[in-house]
């Protein structure tokens, strides 16, 4: 139990244009969900929590208009990459947990975002 | 600013040999947690530890907690070209359940 997946698993969108990335806890509910963004070769970085129902708690350094984040149900956690520019590509994975604190993150597949 | 040190970054070593990666760090954790992630792909638990001293196996991988809680390390056993992959050591904050992640270490075992 306790999988998450993440759609799509790659983009290539041009620059200026706004990209969504879902994240869906298959087999159980997911109280907090969280973002992370990772360069190459190097750790994941996390860019946002959030708590259904609930704004996203952003990271500092993280824009929040940039990075809107919506996590409306108990299942899906929504990441939208507005007026994408190349150095936003990277590539993004979002995490759940059941309760808010301590519990495990159940990591999803990630998402490869390119931006030309 | 919590950190947490992550060493060796990079380690390529023949089939057969013992490796440590180790984690540092001045903060206390709850707990800390091991992950093994393949490249295009999300990280994979590989375990948690929670006690002070604690100690767990998994094949050829050894886990163990500081005493203290700070710290942590990743033993294995006689490598193989399948272990290749990067480790990422993240510590959970008990004041507010954060998870701090250290840089990763990148492992390659050659045949």
């Amino acid at each position: 139990g306790a999988v998450v997946s993440q759609h799509p698993s790659w983009v290539i969108c041009k620059s200026g244009t706004s990209v969504k990335i879902e994240c869906r806890s298959l087999d159980f509910q997911a109280t907090t969900m969280f973002w992370y963004r990772q360069f190459p070769k190097q750790s994941l970085m996390l860019m946002a929590t959030s708590n259904e129902g609930s704004k996203a708690t952003y990271e500092q350094g993280v824009e929040k208009d940039k990075f809107l984040i919506n996590h409306a149900s108990l299942t899906l956690s929504t990441l939208t990459v507005t007026s994408a520019h190349p150095e936003d590509s990277s590539f993004y994975i979002c995490s759940a947990s059941r309760r808010e604190g301590i519990d495990t993150q159940y990591f999803g597949p990630g998402t490869r975002l390119t931006v030309l | 600013t919590q950190l947490l040190e992550q060493s060796p970054q990079f380690l390529s070593i023949q089939e057969g040999e013992n490796l440590t990666v180790y984690c540092n760090s001045s903060s206390v954790f709850s707990s800390l947690q091991w992950y093994r992630q393949e490249p295009g792909e999300g990280p994979v638990l590989l375990v948690t530890v929670v006690t002070g001293g604690e100690v767990k196996k998994l094949k050829r991988l050894t886990f163990q907690f500081g005493d203290a809680r700070k710290d942590s390390s990743l033993h294995i056993t006689a490598a193989q070209p399948g272990d290749t992959g990067l480790y990422l050591c993240a510590g959970e904050l008990s004041s507010n359940y954060q998870l701090i992640w250290g840089a990763g270490t990148k492992l390659i075992i050659k045949p």
